[in-house]
């Protein structure tokens, strides 16, 4: 398996616009997770799905972001409008069980908001 | 305060040497990981703990459950160990929480 594969690496965008950043987990992972990393923050996990269902969106910032899982092998995080403080790696991961296993992360998107 | 607490920040070590990483935690956890970012910035899942000990080449990580404490080992360490090491427990109920890293450099 290629691993979890994710898109853009690198996103360079205006203050305002919509940023749509897209994870392909690891065939067979019944878990999907999405975290930001920040200088400040450190990572911190944003939401994560079972089986393409939300079980948690605590960690969202607030309601300019929204993730989804159309389906198994498929799921983007989506930032609308776009704010400078948004600037950070966002990382997809995804894994067998919830405590179980081994978590599998992206190579991370790197997202610049100017 | 972050609830997962890990020392050192930062650590500075001739290579050869053994390395020792450690993280606290506070509450009850059902699962514990040691992930590994070098400086390109890709992580990498080095260790899930519950319980006991794991080892993996020169790497030996370690959990007390009832201290709610868990240490990584390095043995024999080299330039390319070079990373930030990161703790990352997952509490009883399910919540996710990350150690700030501790940043190792390994100088040949």
């Amino acid at each position: 398996d290629a691993g979890v594969i994710q898109s853009p690496r690198h996103e360079v965008t205006e203050m305002g616009q919509e940023v749509t950043l897209r994870c392909k987990p690891i065939s067979g992972h019944d878990y999907l997770f999405w975290y930001r990393q920040t200088m400040m923050r450190g990572l911190e996990l944003l939401i994560y799905f079972n089986n393409n269902v939300p079980i948690d969106d605590s960690g969202m910032p607030e309601d300019r972001f929204s993730a989804k899982m159309p389906n198994a092998s498929f799921s983007t995080l989506k930032i609308q409008p776009s704010e400078p403080r948004d600037s950070a790696v966002y990382f997809c991961a995804s894994s067998f069980y919830l405590s179980g296993n081994t978590i599998y992360f992206g190579e991370g998107s790197w997202l610049t908001v100017v | 305060k972050n609830e997962v607490e890990q020392s050192p920040q930062n650590l500075t070590a001739q290579e050869g040497e053994f390395i020792t990483i450690n993280c606290s935690y506070s509450v009850g956890i059902s699962a514990l990981h040691w992930l590994q970012q070098h400086p390109g910035g890709g992580i990498v899942s080095l260790f899930m703990l519950s319980s006991g000990k794991k080892k993996h080449g020169r790497l030996i990580a370690t959990i007390n459950i009832q201290e709610k404490h868990s240490s990584l080992h390095i043995t024999a360490s080299h330039p390319r160990d070079s990373a930030v090491y990161i703790c990352a427990v997952r509490y009883n109920n399910n919540d996710m929480r990350f150690g700030a890293g501790t940043r190792l450099t390994v100088k040949p």
